[in-house]
């Protein structure tokens, strides 16, 4: 079974359009992590979100961590070509333990 | 920030021998690396867990005689493929963390078993 559900797995928008990135699971992460990956290229991390209840934003991206810390969610306002790529959250179980990483969403946003 | 430098980018070799893969962390120590596998529009899969003078930990069903690691230091940790076949294809990714800033992850190594 898959630890972290990611959904969307595949999204094309036009250029301008919101969207949001689901990251859920019914396991409690200490801290959960959001990472862009560009093809041929390693995973570049977005944010780390650590308490429940907590949004960080990024420019047009905004995260929230799930009350519970089960659950995130990323929101990226008035999408750009430069923000295609590969999504993929990630979430750690404890101090120095392994990162588990959602199956990713692959966003396309076309001019 | 931290920096995780992975070498090569690319290779390509004959089907029946071995590559070898680098990780290194540039500017920080690391007592842990971890080696992720990553197929076509996939995400990433942990093959094992590197551990600076110690036996790696695997995951299930990774084969610890096929994918051979070593960290003989604290910036080095290297990945073999041994006798490389077709299957073998794909795209590792090694990663490290520093403190508790997070995870670094190095840019990938292409990896063309023909």
């Amino acid at each position: 079974t898959q630890l972290l559900e990611q959904s969307p797995q595949f999204l094309s928008i036009q250029e301008g359009e919101n969207l949001t990135v689901y990251c859920n699971s019914s396991s409690v992460f200490s801290s959960l992590q959001w990472y862009r990956q560009e093809p041929g290229e390693g995973p570049v991390l977005l944010v780390t979100v650590v308490t429940g209840g907590e949004v960080k934003k990024l420019k047009r991206l905004t995260f929230q961590f799930g009350d519970a810390r089960k659950d995130s969610s990323l929101h990226i306002t008035a999408a750009q070509p430069g923000d295609t790529g590969l999504y993929l959250c990630a979430g750690e179980r404890g101090g120095y333990s392994t990162l588990t990483f959602g199956k990713g969403t692959m966003l396309l946003v076309s001019p | 920030g931290a920096v995780v430098s992975q070498h090569p980018s690319r290779v390509i070799c004959k089907s029946g021998t071995s590559v070898k893969i680098e990780c290194r962390s540039l500017d920080f120590q690391a007592t842990t690396m971890f080696w992720y596998r990553q197929f076509p529009k996939k995400s990433l899969m942990l093959m094992a867990t590197s551990n600076e003078g110690s036996k790696a930990t695997y995951e299930q069903g990774v084969e610890k005689d096929k994918f051979l690691i070593n960290h003989a230091s604290l910036t080095l940790s290297t990945l073999t493929v041994t006798s490389a076949h077709p299957e073998d294809s794909s795209f590792y990714i090694c990663s490290a963390r520093e403190g508790r800033n997070g995870y670094t992850f190095g840019s990938g190594t292409r990896l063309t078993v023909v």
